[in-house]
């Protein structure tokens, strides 16, 4: 398998202007994680999905973000609109329930600069 | 609630052995996992322990559990300046089903010098 894929891996935005970010998780994963990472706040959970379900969005951290997943192969995270705050790495995960385990697996991130 | 502690920073010289230390304090953790960041890369998943297991040795790493102090190691041996990276620990509770979400700790960086 490819692993989880994220594109893009770069993004540079001015402030503003909406960010689409975009994954793919490992196929027959049932859970989706989005993540972001900042030196100031470390690596914090914003939102995941259940079969395509939104289950928990106290992570987003405010009503310009959004995140989709309209098939079990593919999920948006859309800030709209961008400020320069928002520059940090995004990084999505999956994984699938084995038991009581639930080892997830990251992508290799999107690097998100706004101006 | 859920929280889990690290040490921010550890440095070694290399062929030395190396301990990564992290504490938890959910009680009904089931499974507790060492995930690696190398520069520029994403989390990548070294190793997991059940709770109901005081250790587990995978090559040159051995995890660690003490679960009545919920304290968690990650010791690897003979470090090499590849194993220079980022540690996190992380906590499921799967038994009541928090839906596979994980509590990460903040981040060892651990540093490994010639």
């Amino acid at each position: 398998d490819a692993g989880v894929i994220q594109s893009p891996r770069h993004e540079v935005t001015e402030m503003g202007q909406e960010v689409t970010l975009r994954c793919k998780p490992i196929s027959g994963h049932d859970y989706l994680f989005w993540y972001r990472q900042t030196m100031m706040r470390g690596l914090e959970l914003l939102i995941y999905f259940n079969n395509n379900v939104p289950i928990d969005d106290s992570g987003m951290p405010e009503d310009r973000f959004s995140a989709k997943m309209p098939n079990a192969s593919f999920s948006t995270l859309k800030i709209q609109p961008s400020e320069p705050r928002d520059s940090a790495v995004y990084f999505c995960a999956s994984s699938l329930r084995a038991g009581t385990s639930y080892e997830q697996y990251f992508g290799p991130g999107t690097r998100l600069t706004v101006t | 609630g859920e929280d889990v502690e690290q040490s921010l920073f550890l440095s070694v010289r290399e062929g030395d052995s190396s301990v990564i230390n992290c504490t938890y304090t959910d009680s009904s953790s089931t499974y507790l996992y060492w995930y690696k960041q190398e520069p520029g890369a994403g989390l990548q998943l070294l190793t997991y322990i059940f709770s109901n297991m005081d250790m587990k040795q995978d090559q040159r790493l051995t995890v660690l559990l003490n679960k009545k102090d919920k304290h968690l190691s990650l010791r690897i041996a003979d470090t090499q300046t590849g194993d220079s990276a980022i540690y996190f620990c992380a906590e499921s509770n799967g038994i009541y089903n928090q839906g596979g979400k994980l509590i990460f700790g903040q981040g060892t960086e651990l540093s490994v010098k010639p």
